[in-house]
């Protein structure tokens, strides 16, 4: 069981590149996040979902596009990146029910230059 | 809106000591209570959580935390510390209300234990 995975680990872009990250889950989960983690700003989230098909905006979407094509597949797009979009980047997962906790992935760090 | 406060960047103690890594929430509901480690270039593993019931939770590694609602605070605690506990501590926040079981996270607190 892997749990959360997130492929690449790191990358470097040049400013305007495009890139996907990938985050899979192999729990069953519908509801999958992607937050960014700044020094001293903790998670902010970018953007979920609740279901295949199914994506919403968080607290920071802008640069950001996110698709949910498979339930165990979610893709946070960038498609013209900026400096400011320098970070370390986490999926997470979990199952439907209030109670439930967030299972995250082990993180991309993305440098833009 | 519902938000999260750690007020302390940095909690330091001493090996064998208790620690405490405070927490403090404001959500308009019920609160569902959260608490995650996160050690130097790994996710965010969770912790322990408080839905309901007991205002005292017990969780991995042995911390526990307390809620306590009239003060809005949701410290995470150690009864004795460890080097290997030396990490960075997250609160977070979900309003009973939150349509997918979305997480409003403090800033953090880095915790370090020194032997």
């Amino acid at each position: 069981n892997a749990g959360v995975t997130q492929t690449p680990k790191f990358r470097v872009l040049k400013t305007g590149q495009s890139m996907t990250l990938l985050c899979a889950q192999d729990m069953n989960h519908e509801y999958m996040y992607w937050y960014r983690q700044d020094p001293g700003m903790g998670l902010r989230l970018i953007h979920y979902s609740v279901g295949e098909g199914t994506t919403a905006k968080g607290e920071v979407p802008d640069g950001y596009n996110v698709s949910r094509l498979k339930k165990q597949n979610f893709l946070l797009g960038l498609e013209s990146a900026a400096p400011s979009q320098t970070s370390v980047y986490f999926c997470a997962s979990s199952a439907t029910g209030l109670i439930n906790e967030q299972f995250f992935g082990p993180g991309t760090r993305l440098t833009v230059l | 809106a519902q938000s999260v406060a750690q007020p302390e960047d940095q909690v330091n103690v001493a090996e064998g000591n208790p620690l405490t890594v405070k927490c403090t929430y404001s959500v308009s509901g019920n609160p569902y209570l959260f608490w995650y480690v996160q050690y130097p270039n790994r996710g965010l593993q969770f912790l322990l959580k408080y839905i309901t019931g007991d205002n005292l939770v017990k969780g991995s590694y042995g911390f526990e935390a307390e809620f306590n609602k009239s003060q809005t605070s949701f410290h995470l605690k150690k009864p004795s510390a460890l080097v290997s506990d030396s990490a960075l501590y997250f609160c977070a926040v979900r309003d009973w209300r939150n349509a997918g079981n979305m997480l409003t996270f403090g800033g953090g607190t880095r915790l370090m234990v020194k032997p």
